[in-house]
């Protein structure tokens, strides 16, 4: 099993900062199948990239995603107060695929 | 519009079954996979498991926590997954959503709006 370790925990940025979130597989992500998802409290998670690198339907593009092999990273470019929620990671190449623990983006 | 509706939890005491519906529209199910994905409340993201598309003749797979407890099922001409849950336990209770993966397509890109199992006597 792959296991994703998301840092860091928690993140406390001002609206209009940068954020950057990293994802670190236990073993390489086949075919950089490696996804990113939003959730606000109450609500199901939103796609936000997938394949590492490549931004989902009517995502804005501050948020960008890249990386290969053990190694991700998701950034947003400048943080918008609809921004302020949980990020996690995921890996889809391997069976059984798995999360990472999240990092929460709070407004400092 | 692609959606897909969750449905069927409730509570359930320790030991009990419970079965889930994941009702699709706005797309061509056989072409998807769908994914069952959990959450604690308080808690990250917990997958599942899957059944895969037609061309991948629907297998399924399980996470090694609900495997041999959990069976994934689809009826194609119902548009409709399922999840049924059997000798549930008490660290089962979570709020359960389905999500698909179109065949070709990016994984996640609809959920469903999620249903609560608690699993308590």
């Amino acid at each position: 099993e792959i296991v994703l370790t998301q840092s860091p925990g928690t993140l406390s940025l001002s609206p209009g900062e940068g954020a950057t979130l990293s994802c670190r597989a236990s073993q390489s992500v086949s075919s950089s199948y490696l996804a990113w998802f939003q959730q606000k409290p109450g609500q199901a998670p939103r796609l936000l990239i997938y394949g590492a690198s490549n931004r989902a339907t009517g995502i804005p593009d501050r948020f960008s995603g890249s990386g290969s092999g053990t190694d991700f990273t998701l950034t947003i470019s400048r943080l918008e107060p609809e921004d302020f929620a949980v990020y996690y990671c995921q890996q889809y190449g391997s069976s059984p695929l798995t999360f990472g623990g999240g990092t929460k983006v709070e407004i400092k | 519009e692609v959606q897909l509706v969750d449905s069927g939890g409730g509570l359930v005491q320790p030991g009990g079954s419970l079965k889930l519906s994941c009702a699709a529209s706005g797309f061509t199910f056989t072409d998807s996979a769908i994914h069952w994905v959990r959450q604690a409340s308080g808690k990250g993201l917990e997958w599942v498991g899957r059944i895969r598309s037609k061309p991948n003749n629907y297998a399924t797979t399980y996470a090694a926590s609900v495997r041999g407890r959990f069976t994934i099922s689809r009826d194609n001409s119902k548009n409709t997954a399922y999840l049924l849950m059997n000798s549930l336990k008490t660290e089962d209770t979570a709020v359960y959503y389905c999500t698909r993966h179109e065949i070709l397509g990016p994984p996640g890109d609809n959920w469903g709006q999620g249903t609560l199992v608690t699993v308590s006597s």
